[in-house]
């Protein structure tokens, strides 16, 4: 167990619907990464927070959108979702920012748009 | 920009075989080097990193990487590979500058019995 909670664990939506991931880092902890990961992509990063605060972009779409609120708790809400979003989503998090010793991460999220 | 390149995408090998899974990397900053692995059904665990120092670095269950300045490479190897090391295995660079950990393709391991 990593600490890093995500939920749900599975979610199925129809396409053109919008769903909320969540992710709880690991206690303590400030960052929080966002991942996509799919067979012909890889590892995708999509975007970082810091304490509240947007700190990375990756290739986040822009019907994708996240934040992480005072608690540190962060969410990765997608839009207009298409059948190529269909995905596992990961979280990770970190102790701090400008250095990274490890990043832990959840056990993610596996979104299928049908 | 950032990127990671794994040469091997899919390897597979016989128990006791010895295995290198190659990863290159692209940053001319300051970087620190990371080996993740995925087993079926589970979420990334690290296996090693690298921040400074010894370029040759040693990880959980016998694993251990190089880290090769010039060639801006930072490969996995183990000597004697075992059933339970199928799994996917991803290289990861992180820059303090840009503040992104960027992941490569991944690379799965098949090990036969």
């Amino acid at each position: 167990d990593s600490g890093v909670t995500q939920t749900p664990k599975h979610l199925i939506t129809a396409t053109g619907q919008r769903v909320t991931l969540r992710c709880s880092p690991r206690s303590g902890d400030l960052s929080v990464y966002w991942y996509q990961q799919s067979l012909d992509q890889g590892l995708q990063f999509l975007i970082q927070y810091y304490n509240g605060e947007e700190r990375a972009k990756g290739n986040i779409l822009e019907r994708f959108s996240a934040q992480q609120f005072p608690d540190l708790h962060s969410e990765l809400n997608l839009s207009s979702l298409e059948l190529g979003d269909s995905a596992l989503y990961f979280c990770a998090s970190s102790p701090s920012q400008g250095k990274l010793t490890e990043a832990f991460f959840g056990q993610g999220t596996r979104l299928t748009v049908v | 920009a950032q990127s990671v390149s794994q040469h091997n995408h899919h390897v597979i090998l016989s128990e006791a075989a010895s295995l290198e899974l190659g990863c290159n990397y692209s940053y001319g900053g300051t970087v620190n080097l990371f080996w993740y692995v995925q087993y079926p059904g589970q979420h990334l665990q690290l296996l090693l990193k690298y921040f400074s120092g010894d370029p040759l670095v040693k990880g959980i269950k016998g694993f251990e990487a190089e880290f090769i300045k010039s060639k801006f490479s930072f490969n996995l190897r183990k000597p004697s590979v075992q059933w339970s090391d199928t799994a996917e295995y991803f290289c990861a660079v992180f820059s303090g500058n840009t503040g992104k950990l960027i992941f490569g393709q991944g690379t799965t391991l098949q090990v036969k019995p």
